[in-house]
């Protein structure tokens, strides 16, 4: 199985921060990598996928980018509604597999 | 709009069955390959399965924390999956959601819309 290792497990930032999130893979997936954005009490929320596509209605300050085995998740800058937990998943093969998450927290 | 609304949570006994359902609208629901995802209480997402669609005979992959214990079925007729949950242990206690996938021109198939979820608690 391809684990995704995602660090930091935990944020602590101000408004207007530039924040990065990084997910490591066990072994090269190309790009098939996606991120989520999780608020509590709510479902995951696809962010961006095959890497640094950004989903339909998803603000321009997240960005992606990454291939192989190393990626990684910019917030430009951190807005209210983003203090949310962020989760990686690749798509390469079978089992699909999560990052272990980030939480993103107000300084 | 894409709508998926699971149902079918609940409280069950260790060793019991359950069944989930997640009733699809807004797309063409035989198109699509659909995934189940859960996250138990304070943790992460974990994966737990996939049907895919008539076109590719319906077949299903499974996490091996599952495998044998649960089966996805879908009744395109009725836009709906369903998680067929048995021997159930305690560390299935989880919120339980569907997902709906596309797939880009690469073959790659992302989960594009989530359902809100439901709880199944496993616990005596």
């Amino acid at each position: 199985d391809i684990q995704l290792t995602q660090s930091p497990s935990f944020l602590s930032a101000s408004l207007g921060d530039r924040v990065t999130i990084t997910c490591r893979a066990s072994q090269g997936i190309s790009s098939y990598l996606a991120w989520y954005q999780q608020k509590p009490g709510k479902a995951p929320k696809l962010l961006i996928y095959a890497a640094s596509t950004l989903q339909s209605g998803v603000p321009s300050r997240f960005s992606g980018s990454g291939s192989g085995t190393e990626f990684t998740l910019t917030i430009s800058s951190l807005q209210p509604e983003d203090f949310a937990a962020y989760y990686c998943q690749q798509v390469n093969s079978y089992p699909l597999t999560f990052g272990g998450g980030t939480k993103v927290e107000i300084k | 709009e894409v709508q998926l609304v699971e149902s079918g949570g609940g409280l069950v006994q260790p060793g019991g069955s359950l069944r989930l359902s997640c009733a699809a609208s807004g797309f063409t629901f035989s198109d699509h390959y659909m995934d189940w995802v859960r996250q138990a209480p304070g943790k992460g997402l974990e994966w737990v399965g996939r049907s895919r669609n008539k076109a590719n005979s319906y077949t299903t992959e499974y996490a091996a924390s599952v495998k044998d214990r649960f089966t996805i079925s879908r009744d395109d007729s009725k836009n709906s999956l369903y998680l067929q949950m048995n021997s159930l242990k305690t560390e299935d206690t989880a919120v339980y959601y569907c997902a709906r996938t596309a797939r880009l021109y690469s073959g790659s198939y992302y989960l594009f819309n989530w359902g809100q979820g439901t709880l199944v608690t496993v616990s005596s």
